[in-house]
């Protein structure tokens, strides 16, 4: 699986949108953009995943470059509740496996 | 439809005994895999079974062990348990098919060696 790079933490002000980058630069095309979050000490919680083109459903949208050498995670409206750890994994279909980084720690402040 | 279960949610184990511990996936779920988590190594994949074989497996002791039932419930086993094994366990389950495969996690048991 293609390594992906992530900052280590982000703040995010209640009510806004908060964008979370993801740096996978060696993707290969048959490789998709994953995204889950974890709030401490639970399980993983998927969010959402593309291909090429930009998703969206009821939680948040994905935007993948044209190159889809990168990708950013919005979530449109923060609220306390999405403060987590967010984790951007590039995996090829029916793996059966997910190579995990650190993930970006999110924190959404009042 | 019910998420993904992991039982027991918590357990306490001594050095060197053994624990078992149950996944039941998603209805309709074949491939279940598992992970490790700890503070110091992250995320890390243990190994995945698809139709009662293992079809992956990540770079652990053979301490670590697993199986796959016919109604693709899965327990993993660790044997002579050490403190280093303390961890959240998670399993996570997925449709195989047409397109690309999610995984949803379960809870997690969390396992605490003394």
């Amino acid at each position: 699986d293609a390594k992906t790079t992530q900052p280590t933490s982000m703040d995010c002000a209640e009510g806004r949108a908060a964008n979370l980058p993801c740096n996978h630069s060696t993707i290969s095309g048959n490789e998709y953009v994953y995204w889950y979050r974890q709030i401490h000490s639970q399980g993983p919680q998927y969010i959402i995943h593309g291909l090429k083109n930009n998703e969206t459903n009821e939680m948040a949208s994905l935007i993948i470059t044209e190159d889809r050498k990168s990708s950013t995670l919005i979530l449109p409206h923060a609220t306390l509740r999405d403060t987590a750890v967010y984790y951007c994994i590039v995996r090829v279909a029916n793996a059966g496996k997910s190579t995990f980084g650190d993930g970006t720690t999110l924190t959404v402040k009042p | 439809k019910a998420g993904v279960t992991q039982t027991p949610r918590y357990l306490i184990k001594t050095r060197g005994q053994q624990v078992t511990l149950s996944c039941s996936p998603i209805s309709g779920h074949r491939s279940v895999s598992w992970y490790q988590q700890t503070p110091g190594q992250g995320l890390q994949f243990l190994f995945e079974y698809f139709s009662e074989t293992q079809r992956n497996k990540g770079n652990f002791p053979g301490r670590f062990s697993g199986r796959q039932f016919s109604n693709s419930r899965s327990e993993m086993n660790v044997s002579t348990l050490e403190l280093g094994d303390s961890a959240l366990y998670l399993c996570a389950s997925s449709f195989i098919g047409q397109g690309t495969d999610t995984q949803y996690f379960g809870p997690g048991t969390r396992l605490t060696v003394l």
